[in-house]
């Protein structure tokens, strides 16, 4: 089991170029997780899944767009990247639990806007 | 405004000794908390949560308290080992919420040999 991996590791973006982050899970976890972790800030949901074709904003959504269009993939977007979303991004998975979920969590990847 | 507050950024303990690590809360509505570990370069990892309903979880070495008249919680690790240096971030929720967890800004550890 790899457990939850994320795609790529480390990128540099010039402001306004795009990108997308891939997270994967390969623990058929329903529920799914963006969060992205800043100095001083611990860890802030930017959006979120609770299925297949299901995203839900979290608390920092603007400026990212997110697809699930598979169970075991979710993908966040940067359409037009700014210096502000220079930041480490977490993508975590979890079964339903009723609110007691146990999250997973991938390695993470470290993105530079230059 | 920060919901769920880790007001210590760093603590260091000797090896062999307690580590109590703190965590505070603003919102009466919360009614499960976590703590998890990170460790540099990796996602952070699981390590023991607590429900409203309990005032204390055991897990070995790791014990997590809880007073909600106080709006506190915290960790506790006997014996304290080198590879417990690492940064713990508790986290709060509510279980009839929207499955979001407010994390706090993190403690870092450092258990000295």
């Amino acid at each position: 089991n790899a457990g939850v991996t994320q795609t790529p590791k480390f990128r540099v973006l010039k402001t306004g170029q795009s990108m997308t982050l891939l997270c994967a899970q390969d623990m058929n976890h329903e529920y799914m997780y963006w969060y992205r972790q800043d100095p001083g800030m611990g860890l802030r949901l930017i959006h979120y899944s609770v299925g297949e074709g299901t995203t839900a904003k979290g608390e920092v959504p603007d400026g990212y767009n997110v697809s699930r269009l598979k169970k075991q993939n979710f993908l966040l977007g940067l359409e037009s990247a700014a210096p502000s979303q220079t930041s480490v991004y977490f993508c975590a998975s979890s079964f339903p639990a009723g609110g007691q979920e146990t999250q997973y969590f991938g390695p993470g990847t470290r993105l530079l806007v230059l | 405004d920060q919901q769920v507050k880790q007001n210590s950024p760093s603590l260091s303990v000797q090896e062999g000794r307690i580590s109590i690590l703190n965590c505070d809360y603003t919102n009466s509505m919360f009614d499960y908390f976590l703590w998890y570990k990170k460790y540099p370069a990796e996602g952070p990892t699981f390590l023991i949560s607590i429900s409203s309903i309990k005032d204390k979880n055991e897990d070995g070495r790791f014990t997590v308290f809880l007073n909600k008249s106080a709006k506190h919680l915290s960790l506790h690790i006997v014996p304290s080992q080198p590879g417990d240096s690492a940064v713990y971030f508790c986290a709060a929720s509510r279980t009839s919420g929207t499955y979001k967890y407010i994390f706090g800004t993190g403690t870092r550890l450092k258990v000295l040999a």
